[in-house]
């Protein structure tokens, strides 16, 4: 089955930095890419996604890019504020509608 | 409605209890999920319900029983639970299964405590 390894799991950033957070699967069928925000105690809500067909999204200071033959994603938000700090989670669609979701980082930016 | 709803949000429960938690949906949506998610770990895919047939079941003990009375609701009834089954259960839908392509919008979840 599928596996989405993600780095790193924990990321401190200072207010206004940038922050990156790389996810790569397995399974070279898979072709829909979100990402995952989960405040504590909150549900996963979705910031951001990308299709197989596209290289690059962007969305406001989100940013996701894909890079197919070497099957890894990225997740790149700029200028961090502290209300960005949640864990992120990227994820994988593979056969049979499965989200495959990788570990998750949690980001802490710092006032 | 953009929202997927879970009831209840808390519940403490013994492990001779018997209790359900619902999942209300009104997207139009056709596909339904239960997940289970244990603290700083990422959502664990139990069931998933395709035009309200059970298309996916994750090996879930049978102390996990998943029902889906119509297109909106689901349910996921609960019985002879261990200690180790307390976690954050959540549901989820999306336009379609099987199709790979489609958001799943999350549910704020019931966080469940097994005593």
């Amino acid at each position: 089955g599928e596996n989405v390894e993600q780095h790193p799991s924990t990321l401190s950033v200072q207010e206004g930095d940038s922050a990156v957070i790389k996810c790569t699967y397995s399974d070279s069928a898979s072709n829909y890419f979100p990402w995952y925000k989960q405040e504590l105690g909150k549900r996963p809500q979705l910031i951001i996604d990308i299709r197989s067909n596209v290289g690059e999204k962007k969305d406001q200071r989100i940013a996701v890019t894909l890079n197919k033959t070497a099957k890894h994603f990225s997740l790149h938000i700029t200028e961090t504020q502290p209300e960005d700090s949640a864990v992120y989670f990227c994820a994988a669609y593979t056969s049979g509608s499965r989200l495959t979701f990788g570990e998750g980082t949690q980001l802490t930016v710092n006032p | 409605d953009t929202e997927v709803t879970q009831t209840p949000k808390h519940l403490v429960m013994g492990m001779t209890n018997k209790k359900s938690l619902k999942c209300e949906q009104h997207m139009g949506h056709r596909a339904m999920y239960w997940y289970k998610q244990k603290a700083k770990k990422p959502p664990e895919l139990m069931f998933v319900y395709s035009y309200e047939k059970l298309s996916i079941n994750e090996s879930v003990p049978s102390r996990f029983s998943p029902e889906c009375p119509n297109s909106s609701l689901l349910n996921l009834h609960l019985h002879a639970l261990q200690p180790e089954d307390s976690a954050l259960y959540l549901c989820a839908s999306s336009q379609e299964a099987l199709a790979g392509r489609d958001e799943q919008f999350f549910g704020p979840g019931t966080r469940l405590t097994v005593l």
